[in-house]
């Protein structure tokens, strides 16, 4: 699987976005971006995945260049219960759309929500 | 909403001891998977099954680990000499499937173990 690479740690203003950069310049062709966020070492809670297009689900939307070398994940209104360790992760899938099974979890972006 | 539960939420063990760690995934996954996060490390991948056995295992999944679907509900880690590095959360996490839209892996809430 592609490395990732995200700065270690950010701030946000509580009600403000949060825009969490990721790059991933080796990605292959196969391979899906995943988010992760792991709230002060409780399980890791998946956020939303794409491949090229961006997404968006109730709880975030994901940019991803038309490169595919970097995207970044947007928590429209951030709330001090979104202060976690978000991780990005690149995960390869074949022809056929099955990713295989295990999660390469890197060291993540620290983010702090604050009032 | 299903979710992923993982009992004890804390086991102490003296080194040496044999631990089990247990997980009920969610009822309609079928791939289920543990992970370990050593305190302040990454959560680091350790095993991986389907179809009653193991489909991938990382290096730190040695012989003295093994896991186990002994039912319909129950997926289980066993550690069978614990030594001390082997301190640290413990999670499971299931999946419905391997295709796009079903992979998801959703994870429970982790097991601590303290080995002394």
């Amino acid at each position: 699987d592609a490395k990732t690479t995200q700065p270690p740690s950010m701030d946000c203003a509580e009600g403000r976005a949060a825009n969490l950069p990721c790059n991933h310049s080796t990605i292959s062709g196969n391979e899906y971006v995943y988010w992760y966020r792991q709230i002060h070492s409780q399980g890791p809670q998946y956020i939303i995945h794409g491949l090229k297009n961006n997404e968006t689900n109730e709880m975030a939307s994901l940019i991803i260049t038309e490169d595919r070398k970097s995207s970044t994940l947007i928590l429209p209104h951030a709330t001090l219960r979104d202060t976690a360790v978000y991780y990005c992760i690149v995960r390869v899938a074949n022809a056929g759309g099955t990713s295989y099974g295990k999660l390469t979890f890197g060291q993540g972006t620290i983010l702090t929500v604050h009032p | 909403e299903p979710e992923v539960t993982q009992t004890p939420s804390h086991q102490v063990t003296q080194m040496g001891q044999e631990v089990i760690l247990r997980c009920v995934p969610i009822s309609n996954h079928l791939y289920f998977y543990w992970y370990r996060q050593i305190l302040g490390q990454k959560v680091e991948f350790l095993v991986s099954f389907y179809n009653n056995e193991i489909s991938e295992k990382s290096e730190i999944f040695d012989d003295q680990f093994s896991v186990e679907r002994p039912d319909g509900s129950n997926f289980t880690l066993k550690i069978r000499s614990t030594k001390l590095e082997d301190s640290a959360m413990y999670f499971c996490a299931s999946s419905e499937a391997l295709r796009q839209g079903k992979n998801i892996q959703y994870f429970g809430a982790g097991t601590r173990l303290s080995v002394l």
